[in-house]
């Protein structure tokens, strides 16, 4: 079974600064992707960005990218220029690419605020 | 990405009473999943919605309590039975295509029982 640790629970930010979000996972799993969701309080969850396993080169999507450390089990958020939109609870999420059991297993969350 | 909906938006339920939920995709989809969200809290998956046949329910989660339909590849339905305070959550579906790997999320429906 996998597991993913986010061990910052709350993250707060002033605007126009750099944030870097956390998470860990453990599993015996060699193929499989990684994800960031976003929850603003409006509930609907979006998704930020992916990372491949077998990549080596790191995701970026406009101003957040991440730090995918295989061997370490890491795979941290980065958000860039933080805007006030960028306030929600993030949540980072591992899923195996074994056929039929591409289940998402997700993180607890930190809840970010963006300070104006 | 696939425009999900899902009805109703929220609900204040009486405790023994039922409620079903239903989630509309734009598109035909591969797989529809469900998943709980209690008060701040992680998602937790409930089930898989498999088109045509019974759905596959994770640990913890049973038919009797959590039955599921999905009559399409763009319609799915959620009933949460016999409910009690404990089941005051969010529920949330979601839906992928295989072999993209990514799922996209309804809105949501805000369960609270009374």
């Amino acid at each position: 079974a996998q597991t993913v640790t986010q061990s910052q629970p709350e993250m707060s930010v002033q605007e126009a600064e750099t944030v870097t979000l956390s998470c860990t996972y453990d599993t015996s799993e060699n193929n499989y992707y990684l994800f960031w969701y976003k929850q603003p309080p409006s509930r609907q969850m979006i998704l930020v960005i992916r990372q491949e396993a077998y990549k080596q080169q790191n995701a970026t999507e406009n101003r957040f990218s991440v730090n995918f450390q295989k061997a370490a089990k890491s795979f941290s958020l980065k958000i860039s220029d933080s805007q006030l939109g960028d306030t929600a609870m993030y949540f980072c999420a591992f899923m195996p690419l074994n056929f039929g059991n591409e289940k998402l297993t997700f993180g607890t969350g930190t809840r970010l605020t963006i300070i104006p | 990405s696939a425009v999900i909906s899902q009805k109703p938006s929220r609900d204040i339920c009486q405790r023994g009473t039922s409620l079903t939920i239903q989630c509309q995709v734009d598109s035909q989809v591969t797989m529809m999943f469900w998943y709980r969200q209690q008060p701040g809290q992680s998602l937790t998956l409930i089930a898989t919605a498999n088109q045509g046949s019974e759905a596959t329910y994770e640990s913890g989660f049973v038919i009797d309590k959590f039955p599921i339909s999905r009559p399409n590849l763009t319609f799915s339905t959620l009933t949460v039975s016999n409910m009690s305070p404990e089941d005051s959550s969010i529920y949330l579906c979601s839906v992928a295509t295989q072999g993209t790997y990514e799922q996209y999320f309804g809105p949501g429906t805000r369960l609270t029982v009374t």
